[in-house]
């Protein structure tokens, strides 16, 4: 089984620029979830969808991030314009119900 | 206010012995706790599960234990290896159905040959 895909796995950009993560789940997952992960914290939750629906993104910083899940399937989060504390990893997980599997996750660094 | 804690000093211990792990959390009520683990430049893995209404889990030599008035479980690795090392989550299912998880922020363990 195929795992979750997501690219690029590493990104450096100035502040104020834009960004973008791609992220594919593993096949026939209803529930994509997109965290941020400080480096020495825990993952932080950004948005969960279920098929191509958001469920909570209460934690989203919507001035400037943005994402989307076209036809239940792929997803993408976008940063713009990325700040210095967007420096992060970026994982992107799906599920089935039951517990998350996790992609490998793409490094932010925001100059 | 709400908070998931785990030990934020890396855990250092001789292979062979017993690891033990610390999640505490405060002012939630999970359906489920879980703990992952992850390694450097790799995003976590689920390890095991357990129920607000069980006590212990365990699998091979990895075991849980679930305290729901204390707030707290606790994660042990028996029969440690240098293996073992990598960071550990917990993360709790706030309610069951909603399929929302929260992670704690992780204790690094090395296990030292």
């Amino acid at each position: 089984e195929a795992g979750v895909a997501q690219s690029p796995r590493y990104k450096i950009i100035e502040k104020r620029q834009s960004v973008a993560f791609w992220c594919n789940p593993i096949s026939g997952h209803a529930t994509l979830y997109w965290y941020q992960q400080i480096l020495g914290q825990g993952p932080k939750l950004l948005i969960q969808f279920q098929n191509n629906g958001v469920v909570d993104d209460s934690q989203l910083p919507k001035d400037r991030f943005s994402a989307e899940r076209l036809k239940g399937v792929d997803s993408t989060l976008k940063i713009q314009p990325a700040k210095l504390e967007d420096s992060a990893v970026y994982l992107c997980a799906s599920s089935l119900g039951g517990h998350l599997f996790f992609g490998p996750g793409t490094r932010l660094t925001v100059l | 206010s709400q908070k998931i804690e785990q030990n934020s000093e890396a855990l250092n211990i001789q292979e062979g012995k017993t690891a033990t792990l610390t999640c505490n959390y405060t002012n939630y009520s999970p359906a489920y706790l879980q703990w992952y683990r992850q390694d450097p430049g790799r995003g976590p893995v689920f390890l095991l599960l357990i129920r607000e209404n069980e006590k212990e889990k365990r699998k091979e030599r990895l075991k849980v234990t679930f305290d729901t008035t204390l707030k707290q479980s606790l994660f042990h690795i028996t029969a440690s290896q240098p293996a073992d090392s990598a960071t550990y989550l917990c993360a709790l299912e706030l309610a069951s159905g909603t399929y929302k998880y929260i992670f704690g922020t992780g204790t690094r363990l090395k296990v030292l040959a």
